[in-house]
């Protein structure tokens, strides 16, 4: 299996743009999560999907920050407008609900730098 | 709400045994995840407890006690390679992680 894809790697950007990032996760999985993480705050979890519907979005920041998971394969993450204080890496994460662990798998991550 | 207790560094000697807690307080509990971050890198997952007591893995060894919201990862036989964060994470409600902010780990010759 390919593990969690995530697009772009890295991304530097303006402030005032917008900025789409974006997730594939592993195939049959039926959770997907998006985090951030910073020096400051760790790894905080923004918003999760189970079956393609948004369960919590209570970390997500603003109003400022939306996600999708249009279809089973893919999710999007997007800042409108950006600024210099959403730098971060962004991951997004896996998992199929089991009996068991429920093991969530990070992709590579996405370093954002709003400038 | 959610609280995580973990120290932010630790050094350790190549070959030695070291033990990282971590103390929690979540409002619901469903197991407890311990995952290692190299710099740079995503998080791996290295364990899970959901029941009271040990769960050892080759070097690496879990602790769980549910009453006192407490938990430990024990490295044994120190390498180089385990120079990472090391990041606990109870799961409360629904299927959510709440990641502690890591021990930075230091493994030295």
């Amino acid at each position: 299996d390919a593990g969690v894809i995530q697009s772009p790697r890295h991304e530097v950007t303006e402030m005032g743009q917008e900025v789409t990032l974006r997730c594939k996760p592993i195939s049959g999985h039926d959770y997907l999560f998006w985090y951030r993480q910073t020096m400051m705050r760790g790894l905080e979890l923004l918003i999760y999907f189970n079956n393609n519907v948004p369960i919590d979005d209570s970390g997500m920041p603003e109003d400022r920050f939306s996600a999708k998971m249009p279809n089973a394969s893919f999710s999007t993450l997007k800042i409108q407008p950006s600024e210099p204080r959403d730098s971060a890496v962004y991951f997004c994460a896996s998992s199929l609900r089991d009996l068991g662990a429920d093991t969530q798998y990070f992709g590579p991550g996405t370093r954002l730098t709003v400038l | 709400g959610q609280n995580i207790d973990q120290p932010t560094e630790m050094t350790a000697t190549e070959g030695a045994i070291v033990q990282i807690n971590c103390t929690y307080q979540t409002s619901g509990f469903n197991g407890l995840f311990w995952y290692q971050q190299h710099a740079g890198e995503a998080p791996t997952f290295l364990s899970y407890n959901v029941l009271d007591g040990l769960e050892e893995k080759g070097r690496f060894s879990s602790f769980l006690s549910r009453s006192k919201g407490y938990s430990y990862l024990l490295l044994k036989e120190l390498q180089m390679k385990d120079s990472a964060s090391y990041l606990c994470a109870p799961r409360g409600g629904g299927n959510k992680l709440t990641f502690g902010t890591g021990t930075q780990l230091k493994v030295e010759l």
